[in-house]
């Protein structure tokens, strides 16, 4: 079983749609988590960071940690096609050897 | 500030060639990361720097790829010789400390003929 879950999708959406993204993991020593972008032939850019549970809220972007079900989100309301790139989950923790595990990233098509 | 930068941005040699890679992490950054990426799959750690020292290096292949980060600050990753199945995008990443998040350069991508 891989440390991090994530579906590839791709994911299609209209423009204006709310967009749900998905991680889920088995380690529960895990308290950092982090979401990042990646656009084609880019490297990962950082959207998000949170620590333990509970929701954090930037702009158009939420994030959720849920550690009781092992279970993270990343929600974007008001999706625009600039959005339109690879969303990649990662987290690590004190007691992992502070490495980080990512996800495979989810594919994002946001339809004008 | 100046972000992560990485070069060359692409390169393409010949199997058994050797080839390396530049990072220059954001100024203050103690911890540096080398990972490789293929296509459709997020980036795997090869190794991971404390300042100048390599605190974790299990995943890097040793008989074949190394690296340094002289002074804790730029880091050379090296592979020789090169083999077809290394063919991928290999990014540096940086941060203030251990556990704090990452933030990437471009990568290198590299394509083995």
């Amino acid at each position: 079983q891989k440390e991090v879950e994530q579906d590839p999708g791709p994911l299609s959406v209209p423009e204006g749609a709310i967009v749900s993204l998905n991680c889920t993991y088995s380690n529960s020593a895990f308290q950092y988590f982090m979401w990042y972008r990646q656009y084609s032939r880019k490297g990962p850019e950082l959207l998000m960071y949170t620590y333990s549970s509970g929701n954090k809220e930037d702009g158009r972007f939420t994030a959720q940690v849920d550690k009781s079900s092992k279970y993270i989100s990343l929600f974007i309301r008001d999706s625009q096609p600039s959005d339109s790139a690879t969303y990649l989950c990662a987290m690590s923790g004190t007691n992992t050897g502070n490495q980080f595990y990512f996800g495979t990233g989810t594919s994002l098509t946001v339809i004008p | 500030e100046a972000g992560v930068v990485q070069s060359p941005r692409y390169k393409i040699i010949e199997k058994k060639q050797p080839v390396a890679f530049w990072c220059n992490p954001i100024s203050g950054h103690n911890t540096l990361y080398w990972y490789r990426q293929n296509l459709g799959q997020g980036p795997e750690l090869l190794i991971r720097y404390e300042n100048e020292e390599a605190v974790d290096d299990s995943q890097l292949p040793k008989d074949r790829f190394s690296a340094e980060r002289l002074k804790g600050v730029d880091s050379t990753l090296k592979i020789q010789p090169a083999e077809l199945g290394d063919s991928a995008v290999y990014l540096c990443a940086s941060s203030f400390s251990s556990n704090q998040p990452q933030h990437f350069g471009d990568g290198t991508r590299l394509s083995i003929l």
